[in-house]
């Protein structure tokens, strides 16, 4: 158990739909990391927020967007679902000090199945 | 930008055989190395990682890496493989010291015959 908690496990929804996948880090980490596993894409980063701030960007669509609460748990909202955003989406977190050897924690995963 | 390669797409060994998987980066400086598994239905967990020092590093499993500097290298070795081991497994390269520009490989399946 990593200590980092997804929800839900499992999600299937209909095109166009929106959905919020939510993540809590573990305990004392300050940054929170999203990541999209396909089959054709490999694993992407979407987007990584440290302390409620947005820190990076990277592969994520217009249609997609996150935040970082000050309980520092995640949320990742997923909009205008399309088939091709299918995909097992991963959550993670960091303590993500300066000089500490920043490791990267992941959760289970949340699968998104769009029909 | 750096990029990491897992040149193997899916290797099969026997249990008990010996197992080595490739990894090479493309980064100017030193980076930050990392090596995951992923068992099916799973999520990714982290096995060893190498920021600095001893460039043979032990992780959990019973697997080892070796930072190769020369060769761009960071390739995973575990001298007997087990059932339990047959997972997909990721390298996966960080250039900062804060998360970001944290990329993996494409992965490796490993299979493992009984």
């Amino acid at each position: 158990d990593s200590g980092v908690t997804q929800t839900p496990k499992h999600l299937i929804t209909a095109t166009g739909q929106r959905v919020t996948l939510r993540c809590s880090p573990r305990s004392g980490d300050l940054s929170v990391y999203w990541y999209q596993q396909s089959l054709d894409q490999g694993l992407q980063f979407l987007i990584q927020y440290y302390n409620g701030e947005e820190r990076a960007k990277g592969n994520i669509l217009e249609r997609f967007s996150a935040q970082q609460f000050p309980d520092l748990h995640s949320e990742l909202n997923l909009s205008s679902l399309e088939l091709g955003d299918s995909a097992l989406y991963f959550c993670a977190s960091s303590v993500t000090l300066q000089g500490a050897g920043n490791t990267i924690y992941f959760g289970e995963g949340s699968w998104l199945t769009v029909v | 930008a750096q990029s990491v390669t897992q040149p193997d797409i899916h290797i099969t060994v026997s249990e008990g055989a010996s197992l080595e998987l490739r990894c090479n980066y493309s980064y100017g400086a030193t980076p930050y190395l990392f090596w995951y598994v992923q068992s099916p239905g799973q999520g990714l967990q982290l096995l060893l990682k190498y920021f600095s020092g001893d460039t043979l590093v032990q992780g959990i499993k019973g697997f080892e890496a070796e930072f190769k500097r020369s060769q761009s290298s960071f390739n995973l070795r575990k001298p007997s493989v087990q059932w339990s081991d047959a997972a997909e497994y990721f390298c996966a390269v960080a250039t900062d010291n804060y998360g970001q520009n944290f990329v993996f490989g494409p992965g490796t399946r490993l299979s493992v015959l009984p």
